[in-house]
């Protein structure tokens, strides 16, 4: 979905880096979560914030950070990659609408720790 | 651990034949949602099932929900090779989604 984007798409780094996954919206929806996906596990939910001022850990937040710097700005970070925490990583949007959360993903950041 | 999981891990099937995938789950859901992933892509949501309606429809897609089973159906019928995709049911868990593992449809021409 056009409206999600992610960058960088690809990223190939080192045990130990830093790295800095970044989503933007234009869709206006408060709602932006960070999901990674693994070959045979499906997606799991590492991070999500509500607005600007709420962030919340999901399954799997152990060795990720976010920053919500904007309504339309979401970023997750790994403070020093490990070679496990290689993976497709999504982040989507979705309207607030009680248990009724349709989301909207990005196309993925196809991340690679040697 | 996965709330839904996807039954068959993955079906091949001549264009034209409907292809039905199962999803069960595990504790008392508001939704269920499928969604499809073209290899390498975000996923796309395709239909939204509340947990009082038990059928569903939206184009060629049917959706179907039983509750007292912990499972969901989604049929498509008149398969085309652009149906090619990974289906995923997601249920609500953590205010996001937990996705079961997918199945893997391929349509053969």
């Amino acid at each position: 979905d056009a409206d999600v984007t992610q960058t960088p798409r690809n990223r190939i780094t080192k045990t130990g880096k830093r790295i800095m996954l970044e989503c933007s919206q234009t869709k206006g929806h408060d709602r932006m979560y960070w999901y990674r996906q693994d070959p045979g596990l499906g997606l799991r939910l590492i991070y999500y914030s509500f607005d600007v001022k709420d962030i919340n850990k999901g399954e799997i937040s152990d060795g990720y950070s976010v920053s919500r710097q904007a309504q339309a700005k979401f970023s997750l970070s790994l403070e020093s990659a490990i070679p496990n925490q290689t993976a497709l990583y999504f982040c989507a949007t979705s309207t607030p609408g009680g248990s009724y959360n349709e989301q909207f993903f990005g196309p993925g950041t196809r991340l690679t720790v040697l | 651990s996965q709330q839904g999981e996807e039954d068959p891990q993955a079906l091949s099937i001549q264009e034209g034949e409907n292809a039905t995938m199962n999803c069960s789950y595990k504790t008392s859901i508001n939704n269920l949602q499928w969604y499809r992933q073209n290899s390498g892509r975000g996923l796309v949501h395709l239909i939204l099932i509340r947990s009082n309606e038990r059928e569903k429809h939206s184009g060629r897609l049917r959706v179907t929900l039983d509750t007292s089973k912990k499972s969901s159906s989604l049929l498509i019928t008149a398969s085309r090779a652009a149906d090619t995709a990974s289906y995923f049911c997601a249920t609500r868990k953590w205010d996001g989604l937990t996705f079961g593992k997918g199945t893997h449809l391929i349509i053969q021409p």
